[in-house]
């Protein structure tokens, strides 16, 4: 079955490090998404990305994120100088279609800035 | 602002019976409604999707139903099993553009033998 993949599983940082976190996802798939769960809280969207560009960004998406497909698989989120208020779990998602389709998460990237 | 709200917020039965969780939202305008079951430390897997004109949908033991007017949905899990232990998560899409999915906080299920 096609699944979502997301490396790496865990990534411990220091504090004003870059980090690039990769997805790769289902390959027929157009829509691709950024969420984030900080522990013990709920699941975040954060960025929605069509057609190579960002279609909807939350308030939580400024300037120190960005993202990129920057060949025909991969899909990565960037924090640009991380805080420790970036430490959570971050999950990639894809769609086939834009509404009413399921979306397919992967297993997350846990992040932990120190 | 919309928001998806659920209860109880964790809850432990016994193998073999049957729960029920509940969700209610202010997601306006509405597209769908999901349930999904995340395990701890991974990736939410989708139970079921609904649109406004499905009242209930069913996946396996798992059953949901939405009522669009009320704003309200439930998931039934029917003679439940070990491996649902898990947390349930009720997830509405608006029809705004980036078809973003805004996520309840959960439902903690432990079932216990």
């Amino acid at each position: 079955e096609p699944e979502v993949t997301q490396t790496p599983s865990h990534q411990v940082t220091q504090m004003g490090q870059e980090v690039i976190l990769r997805c790769v996802p289902i390959s027929n798939h157009l829509y691709f998404y950024w969420y984030r769960q900080i522990l013990g809280q709920k699941v975040e969207f954060l960025v929605s990305f069509y057609n190579n560009e960002i279609s909807e960004k939350s308030e939580i998406f400024d300037d120190q994120f960005s993202v990129e497909r920057p060949d025909g698989s991969n899909f990565t989120l960037k924090i640009r100088s991380t805080k420790l208020e970036d430490s959570a779990m971050y999950f990639c998602a894809s769609t086939s279609g834009q509404l009413n389709t399921e979306a397919f998460f992967g297993q997350g990237t846990r992040l932990t800035v120190v | 602002k919309n928001q998806v709200e659920q209860s109880p917020q964790s809850l432990i039965i016994l193998e073999g019976k049957n729960c029920t969780l509940q969700c209610n939202y202010t997601v306006s305008p509405f597209s769908n409604l999901r349930w999904y079951k995340q395990d701890t430390g991974r990736g939410p897997v989708s139970l079921t999707i609904m649109t406004f004109s499905e009242n209930t949908k069913s996946n396996g033991r798992y059953t949901a139903t939405l009522d669009a007017d009320t704003k309200q949905s439930s998931l039934h899990i029917t003679a439940s099993q070990l491996s649902d232990s898990a947390s349930y998560i009720c997830v509405v899409s608006g029809l705004a553009a980036g078809n973003k999915l805004t996520f309840g906080g959960g439902t903690r299920v432990l079932v216990k033998p």
